[in-house]
């Protein structure tokens, strides 16, 4: 069984367009993040929820909205798309918020490629 | 500031050879993590190891072996007798425990290439 598990693997848009990724885990981890990756493999956070409440937002555009229906699951809805939001992005689960145990494990990611 | 500096963008050694990956860090905090990843060419993310800043201890797993020294703030990577597979983009990363949120802070990561 897949531990941490993303959906689309690639996705292909157009400007302007709405699109979601979605994120589930069966690790019962109680922390979720998302990252992105650029085009020069720079990854960077971008949110974290600890059981469904946001802990972390780091001024992502307000395009970006992470939402998170149970523990298990977070996913990324983003509005508006652009051309520099083409990037893969990467799912994570923690089974601690922070505290001894924060290794985290991560999805396969989400090519996102915005024309 | 906290931040992650892998300063050798990429490296290329013929197999068999032995190389290390740097990896150097700055945090205001006593107690934080240090972590790398592995990221093939398939283009997921594979954990390797945790290390905490009370546990200067170096470790070896099979080829790899990690060298934690708090008095340079680096916590470098070596591969032993390197192999064609382990070709790959190597991720330094550091977590403070004051952090609530737990985030990773990435270093640039080291494009290793194994040639045979």
């Amino acid at each position: 069984d897949t531990a941490v598990s993303q959906t689309p693997k690639y996705l292909v848009t157009q400007m302007g367009n709405d699109k979601s990724i979605k994120c589930e885990q069966n690790l019962g981890h109680d922390t979720m993040y998302w990252y992105k990756q650029d085009s020069k493999k720079f990854l960077k956070i971008m949110f974290s929820y600890n059981n469904k409440e946001l802990i972390i937002n780091e001024t992502v555009p307000n395009r970006f909205s992470p939402k998170s229906p149970d523990k298990a699951h977070l996913n990324l809805h983003i509005n508006s798309l652009e051309l520099g939001d083409s990037a893969v992005y990467f799912c994570a689960s923690s089974p601690n918020k922070g505290g001894l145990y924060n290794e985290q494990f991560f999805g396969p990611g989400t090519r996102l490629t915005v024309l | 500031a906290q931040k992650v500096t892998q300063a050798q963008t990429e490296i290329s050694v013929v197999e068999k050879e032995d190389v290390t990956l740097d990896c150097v860090y700055e945090t205001r905090d006593t107690t934080y993590y240090l972590f790398w990843y592995k990221q093939p060419p398939s283009g997921e993310l594979v954990f390797l190891i945790r290390r905490n800043s009370f546990d200067e201890q170096n470790e070896i797993s099979g080829r790899y072996s990690w060298n934690f020294q708090k008095s340079t703030s680096s916590f470098n990577f070596t591969i032993t007798a390197s192999q064609v597979v382990d070709s790959a983009v190597y991720f330094c990363a550091l977590s403070e425990a004051k952090d609530q949120g737990g985030k990773l802070i990435f270093g640039q990561g080291t494009e290793l290439s194994v040639k045979p």
